[in-house]
């Protein structure tokens, strides 16, 4: 059965710091990625999604990047965080004509 | 894609049935309506999905209407862990297509002792 990791669960960053959140999909080969973003009391904002390695589209201008090196591995980052990073970040992915399957979350305060 | 409209909350006694509705007044003929819900903390979580016809899975009915501008989902029998927050979710794409699905604010359901 397909499986999807994040981590960490939970961090607490200093602005200015840099920030990455690993997200690994297991038991599927070439799904799309994506990450989203919920802000607190907020719905969930979809940042980048990838169909393929090395292939990031990216929904909003932002303090954020990401990547895929791996096939099953999606990479959020930043140089520097802003407090306005400050959310829960979900990884979610699909394969074909298939539903979104999302991750635990990893939820980042920002001080 | 669509837009679509819910209520941002609503109570249901626990063990009644929960209706959960969801207007989608511009939708196209091949735009799917999907349910994901979530509960606090965690991430979202597939209910259902239709295009014209009701349909029903171990977790949910869905309720298209004839002229597909609106749906309802049913929960049957609702219970203390059905609290969350339900996404009504209107996309071109089964599956939602390469690019994601675009989530709303949708309805926070409270199921009440």
């Amino acid at each position: 059965s397909q499986t999807i990791h994040q981590w960490p669960a939970t961090l607490v960053q200093p602005v200015g710091s840099p920030l990455s959140l690993e997200c690994t999909v297991e038991g599927t080969s070439n799904p799309n990625l994506y990450w989203y973003r919920q802000a607190a009391g907020r719905g969930l904002q979809l940042l980048f999604y990838s169909v393929g390695i090395g292939q990031i589209s990216s929904e909003v201008p932002q303090n954020l990047s990401a990547s895929r090196p791996q096939d099953r591995q999606f990479i959020l980052s930043s140089k520097k965080l802003l407090l306005s990073d400050s959310g829960f970040y979900l990884c979610a992915w699909r394969r074909e004509d298939r539903e979104l399957f999302f991750g635990e979350g990893s939820r980042l305060t920002v001080l | 894609d669509a837009k679509t409209t819910q209520p941002p909350s609503m109570d249901c006694a626990e063990g009644r049935a929960a209706n959960l509705p969801c207007n989608h007044s511009t939708i196209s003929g091949n735009e799917y309506v999907y349910w994901y819900r979530q509960i606090h903390s965690q991430g979202p979580q597939y209910i259902i999905h239709g295009l014209k016809n009701n349909e029903t899975n171990e977790m949910a009915s869905l309720i298209i209407t004839e002229d597909r501008k609106s749906s309802t989902l049913i929960l049957p029998h609702a219970t203390l862990r059905d609290t969350a927050v339900y996404y009504c979710i209107v996309t071109r794409y089964s599956g939602g297509g390469a690019d994601g699905l675009t989530f709303g604010k949708g309805t926070h359901l409270i199921i009440q002792p």
